[in-house]
């Protein structure tokens, strides 16, 4: 199975600082129908995760574009430029090119 | 707007069985795909599979092939997970979700697995 790091596994900030969080994948992610099938999930505390990044870099329905997603083959990033408060949980990097789907293991934002 | 209700909380016996649903609502459920997710503290995430509720198709992590069984009821837009077996390793939160990639998901259930 494809292995996803996600580093750091903590991230402490501020309001208004802007955050990166980085995913590394074992393989490859870039599919033979010239799609990456990297996702990007936010799961803020007592819920259920929220989708906020498909395709490496397209925003989810209704996801402020402080969010944004970049990243090829088996780099990924996502950056938050300007936390709010509403932006902490754990983020997990999702990749859908190999089967079987595999999550990374979180990084749990917090505030400073 | 799009709305998944799960069952609630579980507490099975080792070596049971237990069913689990998903009633939908809000999209067209007879042509999309239900995810079901498996989540333990850690926090850890895994896919366990999907199904087609068009024609009952189904894609299944291949670590939960015998353990989870994926059906749905068309008539009452829901969705079912059979986990059959269970062990300790089976506790854990389970969740349905909306489509490939999981886009709308439930609350989420706890399935306790305890004699």
């Amino acid at each position: 199975d494809v292995v996803l790091t996600q580093t750091p596994p903590t991230s402490s900030a501020t309001i208004g600082q802007s955050v990166s969080i980085s995913c590394r994948s074992s393989q490859s992610l870039l599919d033979s129908d010239g799609n990456t099938y990297l996702y990007w999930y936010l799961q803020r505390p007592s819920q259920s995760p929220q989708l906020l990044i498909y395709l490496v870099s397209k925003l989810g329905s209704g996801v402020p574009n402080r969010f944004s997603g970049s990243g090829s083959g088996t780099d990924f990033t996502l950056k938050i430029s300007g936390v709010e408060a509403e932006d902490l949980g754990v983020y997990y990097c999702v990749q859908g090119t190999h089967d079987p789907w595999t999550f990374g293991g979180g990084t749990k934002l917090e505030l400073k | 707007q799009v709305k998944l209700l799960q069952s609630g909380a579980e507490l099975v016996k080792p070596g049971a069985s237990v069913k689990l649903s998903c009633k939908t609502s809000g999209f067209t459920f007879s042509t999309s795909y239900m995810s079901w997710l498996k989540q333990v503290p850690g926090p850890s995430i895994e896919w366990i599979g999907w199904i087609y509720a068009g024609d009952g198709g189904t894609n299944y992590n291949q670590k939960f092939k015998g353990k989870a069984t994926l059906t749905v009821d068309k008539s009452s837009s829901t969705a079912y997970m059979d986990l059959s077996s269970l062990t300790s390793e089976d506790a854990a939160v389970y969740f349905c979700a909306t489509g490939v990639p999981p886009h709308y998901w439930g609350q989420g259930v706890m399935v306790t697995v305890s004699s």
